[in-house]
């Protein structure tokens, strides 16, 4: 049972356009959302993050939106760079569970130069 | 500061073989993680502790696995004995205290597990 979706495994663009990455989520009880970057060879990195009252948060290239009546939030980067070629997790947290992470299956951005 | 370290990076062993994941955690966090990364689930969580008790095993996929952290500085993931459907890669993650606002667990490189 996959409660933190990412239905698109890679995604490629080219650099200083937009890249969308989408998540969808099932457990309507999610009430903070985070988005985890990892480079092959090392761990994921914390990026960005929105709590369940907020729709939009913002820092430099990068845009977390929240939609929690179609359970769906999304992470913008504009422009695109090469050097954010990575996988990127989009993961949820349910506060009276602990604060533990569950994350989505990954995309795989690949920005072309 | 150091980060989380985990070890061995890389292991390959044949099926039925016993596995040992370690990890040290980053100094002063309270908080342990083990998650296994595969392409269909991503990231999953397998167990977390709490200053060195475990609070919630519900991911650990059967028997086969169990965890200990003897101390605030070390921790362990074993596999008996393993099977070809345990290979993955395996993080570990260390927080300060369970996110409320800042969301960052500090991940190791990973410790990948082949199985043949």
């Amino acid at each position: 049972d996959q409660q933190v979706k990412q239905n698109s495994p890679s995604l490629s663009v080219q650099e200083g356009r937009i890249s969308i990455l989408n998540c969808d989520y099932t457990n309507s009880m999610f009430d903070y959302f985070l988005w985890y970057k990892k480079y092959p060879a090392e761990g994921p990195t914390f990026l960005i993050s929105i709590s369940s009252i907020k729709d939009k948060n913002e820092d430099g290239r990068f845009t977390v939106f929240l939609n929690k009546s179609a359970k769906h939030l999304s992470l913008h980067i504009v422009p695109s760079q090469p050097g954010d070629s990575a996988v990127y997790f989009c993961a949820a947290s349910v506060h009276n569970q602990g604060g533990k992470l569950i994350f989505g299956q990954g995309t795989e951005l690949s920005v072309k130069p | 500061d150091a980060g989380v370290i985990q070890s061995p990076r890389h292991e390959v062993t044949e099926m039925g073989q016993e596995v040992t994941l370690r990890c040290k955690p980053i100094s002063g966090h309270d908080y342990l993680f083990w998650y296994r990364q595969t392409m269909m689930r991503g990231l999953e969580l397998l167990i977390y502790f709490n200053n060195n008790v475990p609070i919630d095993d519900s991911g650990m996929p059967e028997d086969r696995f169990s965890a200990k952290m003897p101390n605030a500085s070390f921790s362990t993931l074993k596999i008996q004995p393993s099977e070809p459907r345990d290979s993955a890669v395996y993080f570990c993650a260390s927080s300060l205290k369970l996110f409320r606002g800042t969301g960052e667990l500090f991940f190791g490189e990973g410790s990948r597990l082949t199985v043949l």
